[in-house]
């Protein structure tokens, strides 16, 4: 079945401060990690994919953290902002599809 | 470049009638993937194509959907006697290669069956 899930379906934040956004899988044998941005309304949006025989990955204003001992994914978002305000998945693939998770709603105050 | 193109974005049916959504890849992508997503939820795996070939359907009920990746045009993902809870909104990937690199999502079909 379905194989990633995630911590915090919700997660508040202050405009600015930092966000970490988590996820957890259980296939070892998943090779290839995305986080994907969904903004109401819209397909999701690529942000950021890690490969497994990598643990860290930086863009602009994110950095998706692998740890394959214990099978977690991270998503950090810095000085986060209004636009940033989404549901972030997690996805995951060793074979032919993504299966994603369930999603965080990331909400970004004032 | 245009991204992927689904149409249409919003799609009522009646229950009983059929439903057929669209999906035109990004150019130079020959794999097609097709999710569903029911409110506040992740999205499921469909099936997964490529031209004129139905390469995992595992994600697919076996009866009254079906999925078809022409040499020419469009991806079509067939519903047939839609029922209230076929109501979800229905996304479209593609990427150049097998997905093990980024895929690219269409802004979905959302239907309602009424």
């Amino acid at each position: 079945g379905e194989s990633v899930g995630l911590h915090l379906p919700t997660l508040s934040v202050q405009e600015g401060d930092n966000s970490i956004i988590n996820c957890a899988y259980s296939n070892s044998a998943s090779d290839y990690f995305i986080w994907y941005k969904q903004e109401s309304g819209k397909g999701p949006q690529f942000i950021i994919d890690i490969r497994s025989n990598m643990d860290k990955r930086q863009g602009q204003r994110v950095t998706v953290l692998l740890n394959k001992t214990v099978k977690h994914l991270s998503l950090q978002i810095a000085a986060t902002q209004p636009g940033d305000s989404a549901v972030y998945f997690c996805a995951e693939t060793n074979t032919d599809k993504l299966i994603f998770g369930t999603g965080t709603r990331l909400q970004v105050f004032p | 470049n245009a991204g992927v193109m689904q149409n249409p974005r919003h799609l009522v049916r009646r229950r009983g009638q059929e439903a057929r959504l669209r999906c035109s890849p990004m150019k130079g992508h020959s794999h097609v993937y097709w999710y569903r997503q029911l409110p506040e939820e992740g999205l499921k795996f469909m099936v997964y194509l490529q031209k004129e070939n139905i390469i995992d359907e595992s994600g697919m009920p076996k009866e009254r959907f079906s999925a078809e990746f022409p040499k020419e045009g469009p991806s079509i993902l067939r519903i047939q006697q839609v029922v209230r809870g076929d109501s979800a909104a229905y996304f479209c990937a593609s990427s150049p290669q097998q997905q093990n690199t980024e895929a690219f999502f269409g802004q979905g079909t959302r239907l309602t069956v009424v």
